[in-house]
C-alpha cells in the first residue's frame, strides 16, 4: 500500500467548532486531494493541491479550507462544522496528475453532532 | 467540469454470473480511466485503469473494461463473479484540462452464495 496516514481515523465534534483533518504522504508525490464519500454520492472533490502552496477548489468546497505547506502534509479544515459536513473524508495521493493512478488513505469518519 | 454517471445504482447477482457495470463521462478530450473498488470498512483500490492504446484492459481478480471512445464510455466487466467480489465499484475519470480525478456515484455490487 501507498504511505498514505490519514488522521484521526475518527472524530465527534459538536456543530459551530473547527475541525481539521490531516492527510500524510511518505511517497514524494505532488498532487493531493481531500475527498467526502456519501451515500448516493460516490465520492466529492472538495480540494486538491498540485503542489507546496499550490491549491484549487473541487466541487464541493464551500465551508473547506485546506493548506500545504510541506510536499508531504495536506490538511483540511471545516471552519466551523454543520451537521451536513459529517461524512467520510478520504485524502488521495498521485504522482503527475495524468497518466498516473491515485491512492486511497484509509479515510477519517466524521460526526458532528 | 467533468461528469461521470454511473448507471446502476444496486446490482444483486448470484455467484457465476456475469457482471457489467455501466460509465459514461463528458469530457471530449484527453482522458484517464479508472474503475475503483470498495469493500467493506475499506479504502479504495484499483481495479483497473485505461491512458492510451489498447482500449480493452484488464485488471485485477479477473475485471475487465473497454473503453469506447465514440460512446464515451468504459464500461466493467467479470465474466463469473465470486461472493468476494460484493463490493462498491466506482468509475473515475481524470482529463488534461486540470487533472480533477471525478468519480461517479458507484454502484454496490452484492453476489449471493
Amino acid at each position: 500500500d501507498a504511505g498514505i496516514t490519514q488522521s484521526p481515523r475518527h472524530k465527534v465534534t459538536e456543530t459551530g467548532t473547527p475541525v481539521t483533518l490531516r492527510c500524510h504522504q511518505t511517497e514524494n508525490h505532488r498532487y493531493m486531494y481531500w475527498y467526502r464519500q456519501d451515500p448516493g454520492h460516490g465520492l466529492r472533490l472538495i480540494h486538491y493541491s498540485y503542489g507546496v502552496k499550490d491549491t484549487d477548489k473541487g466541487e464541493v468546497s464551500d465551508g473547506y479550507s485546506v493548506s500545504r505547506s510541506k510536499t508531504e502534509d495536506f490538511l483540511l479544515t471545516l471552519e466551523s462544522a454543520t451537521s451536513s459536513q459529517t461524512s467520510v473524508y478520504f485524502c488521495a495521493i498521485s504522482a503527475t496528475g495524468m497518466n498516473t493512478e491515485a491512492f486511497f488513505g484509509q479515510g477519517t469518519r466524521l460526526t458532528v453532532v | 467540469a467533468q461528469s461521470v454517471s454511473q448507471h446502476n445504482h444496486h446490482v444483486i447477482l448470484s455467484e457465476a454470473a456475469s457482471l457489467e457495470l455501466g460509465c459514461n463521462y463528458s469530457y471530449g478530450g484527453t482522458v484517464n480511466l479508472f474503475w475503483y473498488v470498495q469493500y467493506p470498512g475499506q479504502h479504495l483500490q484499483l481495479l483497473l485503469k485505461y491512458f492510451s492504446g489498447d482500449p480493452l484492459v484488464k485488471g485485477i481478480k479477473g475485471f475487465e473494461a473497454e473503453f469506447i471512445k465514440s460512446k464515451f464510455s468504459f464500461n466493467l466487466r467479470k465474466p463469473s463473479v465470486q461472493w468476494s467480489d460484493t463490493a462498491e465499484y466506482f468509475c473515475a475519470v481524470n482529463d488534461g484540462s486540470d487533472y480533477k480525478l471525478s468519480f461517479g456515484a458507484g454502484t454496490t455490487v452484492t453476489v449471493r452464495a
